[in-house]
């Protein structure tokens, strides 16, 4: 099947920084991108879809200048957390659709800002 | 809107035990619709998926699922369960989104006793 990652996997940060989180699409091209909120016993909530030398589409109530995107190439998206608060900290995760119209989704990355 | 429900919010059975995970969603036209499990401590995997062709769908780990266009339906079913398929499992629809992205349940968390 086809493989995302990320990273880092895990990372802590003091408020009021920023935070960069790295999506790739191993083995595959991906045009598209999505990156999701998990919060804990909650399903997946879509925060913005990440489209390659495009902008990035954002859902509802969903800050774009807070949550910047950026898909320079057809394997990876990258998402940076500005100014981040502690009610960022959340399961960030990322997924890469095939030419195939199916999503895999990336492990995760946890952040916990301070 | 489009929607996607899932009735069992928590269910618990004992080893050998069939299972069967509802899911309905709400569009009316083409479906593209998916089954992820995601195992404690992993990230999404895709299970199975239905996007034409034969109703019944069999998928991975011997899940299978089916597509009832009339009832708007795509259960998720298991003859008999074992204790590795504890886990938080998703149904999505990718319903009339031109972007692909995926309309996500609310989880069904099944809990297998050994």
């Amino acid at each position: 099947g086809a493989v995302v990652s990320q990273h880092p996997s895990r990372v802590i940060c003091k408020s009021g920084t920023s935070v960069k989180i790295e999506c790739r699409s191993l083995d595959f091209q991906a045009t598209t991108m999505f990156w999701y909120r998990q919060f804990p016993k909650k399903s997946l909530m879509l925060m913005a879809t990440s489209n390659e030398g495009s902008k990035a589409t954002y859902e509802q109530g969903v800050e774009k200048d807070k949550f910047l995107i950026n898909h320079a190439s057809l394997t990876l998206s990258t998402l940076t957390v500005t100014s981040a608060h502690p009610e960022d900290s959340s399961f960030y995760i990322c997924s890469a659709k095939t030419a195939q119209e199916t999503q895999y989704f990336g492990p995760g990355t946890r952040l916990l800002v301070l | 809107a489009q929607s996607v429900s899932q009735h069992n919010h928590h269910v618990i059975l004992s080893e050998a035990a069939s299972l069967e995970l509802g899911c309905n969603y709400s569009y009316g036209g083409t479906v593209n619709l998916f089954w992820y499990v995601q195992y404690p401590g992993q990230h999404l995997q895709l299970l199975l998926k239905y996007f034409s062709g034969d109703p019944l769908v069999k998928g991975i780990k011997g899940f299978e699922a089916e597509f009832i266009k009339s009832k708007f339906s795509f259960n998720l079913r298991k003859p008999s369960v074992q204790w590795s398929d504890t886990a938080e499992y998703f149904c999505a629809n990718r319903g009339s989104s031109n972007t692909g992205k995926l309309i996500f349940g609310q989880g069904t968390t099944l809990q297998v006793k050994p």
